[in-house]
């Protein structure tokens, strides 16, 4: 059973443009949460997202940011015109449904490293 | 409100020595306890959590943590330290619904 996937591992962008990373879930897993860990800093929740659903997004940025969790297909975090602030370590993590056990922890990937030029 | 805090960003103990990493969360029914490591450029690996049961919760590398619901509290130790447990270590709790609440870590220096 493979684990979360993540890519890129590394991603460089130019000020202004589009960054695009991806999260596969481990399989059976529904839920998908988005992390920003900052340089020296905690790790930050951004955003829950279950299938097609966006369940709690109360740590996303108002702007330039976005989050999908498709039918089909990796959950997708999108930066449009990034700035250097967004330089920083994304991680998601995936975990069963609620109802299949509450002790189920999160299962994290190993993070993209976005560096903003 | 805030779920997890975690007393302590730094904690710097000499090789041998006993670590104390410290967390408590906030919390009106019985939470899941979890504690994580993240070792240098690497995602988070989870060390030990509670559930039910036993409240004294053993994890991997001979790390442990102790519920303690009057103190709220789910403080991790480790008898003795070694050099390769310097990380940053992360308390979470995970609350009805799904949602997590991870503590701002407590980055661990072993001292040789």
């Amino acid at each position: 059973n493979a684990g979360v996937m993540q890519n890129p591992r590394h991603l460089v962008r130019r000020r202004g443009q589009e960054a695009r990373l991806r999260c596969s879930p481990m399989k059976g897993h529904s839920h998908v949460y988005w992390y920003r860990q900052l340089p020296e800093e905690g790790l930050k929740f951004m955003v829950y997202l279950q299938k097609e659903n966006i369940i709690d997004e109360s740590g996303m940025p108002k702007e330039r940011f976005s989050a999908e969790f498709p039918k089909e297909g990796p959950s997708i975090l999108r930066i449009q015109q990034v700035v250097r602030g967004d330089s920083a370590a994304y991680f998601c993590a995936s975990s069963p449904p609620w109802a299949s056990g509450g002790d189920n922890e999160q299962f994290f990937g190993p993070g993209t490293r976005l560096t903003v030029l | 409100a805030q779920s997890v805090t975690q007393l302590g960003s730094h904690v710097s103990v000499s090789e041998g020595a006993l670590v104390l990493l410290r967390c408590n969360y906030s919390s009106s029914v019985p939470p899941y306890l979890f504690w994580y490591v993240q070792y240098p450029n690497q995602g988070l690996q989870l060390l030990l959590k509670y559930t039910t049961g036993a409240t004294l919760v053993k994890g991997i590398n001979g790390f442990e943590a102790e519920f303690k619901k009057s103190e709220t509290s789910f403080h991790l130790t480790k008898p003795s330290a070694h050099m390769s447990d310097a990380a940053e270590y992360f308390c979470a709790v995970r609350k009805t619904g799904n949602q997590f609440y991870f503590g701002t870590g407590t980055s661990l220096t072993v001292i040789p």
